[in-house]
């Protein structure tokens, strides 16, 4: 079967380091997308990465290890305008694309 | 800077009723895509398009929600009748080569 997992809620400081992660078990896999999703709002691109590696842009940092099946994006100086849910998103192959439940992440000041 | 563009963003409609959502992809992207989220989780496909050709309905439930793009441009999911449990957010997306998706701003449905 294809399973996406990821932390239900997670809570940090403003100014502070988060690393959200994301475990994918899949049929197949051609690339793994993080996307940025505000409360009633809809899911907006932040990275994609299908190489093992990070891939960084900004204050956001996204990491692959495709033998683990492992993702984890890496949010820096957190602002409160970062509380969101995060989206871990695996494309399977062709056109297929599945999506994981979402981290709710909450910054405080 | 191009966006999907979706409506209504926001229908209330009453059970059995049927209601339709209509989505403009980004101009050129060849691959659409109609999910259903309900509160607190990930988007589920329900359609996917590639031009006017469906790829994916495995998870639309055809007894009652319908999906067409005609002319492989704009899109229109429609639901008859309408259930309680209908009651989500509708997004949809669009890809250029069935890779990053750029979502619309999504269809508020409420089912009284």
């Amino acid at each position: 079967g294809q399973n996406i997992d990821q932390p239900t809620e997670m809570t940090a400081t403003e100014g502070a380091i988060v690393q959200i992660n994301c475990t994918y078990q899949t049929s197949g896999f051609n690339g793994l997308f993080w996307y940025q999703q505000h409360a009633g709002e809809a899911p907006t691109f932040l990275s994609y990465n299908v190489l093992d590696g990070l891939e960084e842009k900004g204050r956001f940092s996204s990491f692959l290890s495709r033998s683990k099946g492992y993702s984890y994006l890496l949010l820096k100086e957190l602002q409160m305008k970062d509380s969101a849910s995060y989206l871990c998103a695996v494309n399977t192959g062709g056109f297929k694309t599945i999506f994981g439940a979402g981290t709710r992440l909450f910054v405080k000041a | 800077e191009a966006e999907v563009a979706q409506s209504p963003r926001y229908k209330i409609t009453e059970k059995s009723q049927a209601v339709a959502f209509w989505c403009d992809p980004i101009s050129g992207h060849a691959t659409l895509y109609w999910y259903r989220q309900i509160l607190g989780q990930g988007p589920e496909l329900l359609v996917q398009f590639q031009d006017e050709s469906v790829v994916d309905d495995s998870q639309l439930p055809k007894d009652r929600f319908s999906a067409e793009r005609l002319k492989g441009v704009d899109s229109t999911l429609k639901i008859q009748p309408a259930e309680l449990g209908d009651s989500a957010m509708y997004l949809c997306a669009s890809s250029l080569q069935g890779k990053t998706q750029y979502f619309g701003p999504g269809t508020r449905l409420l089912v009284l």
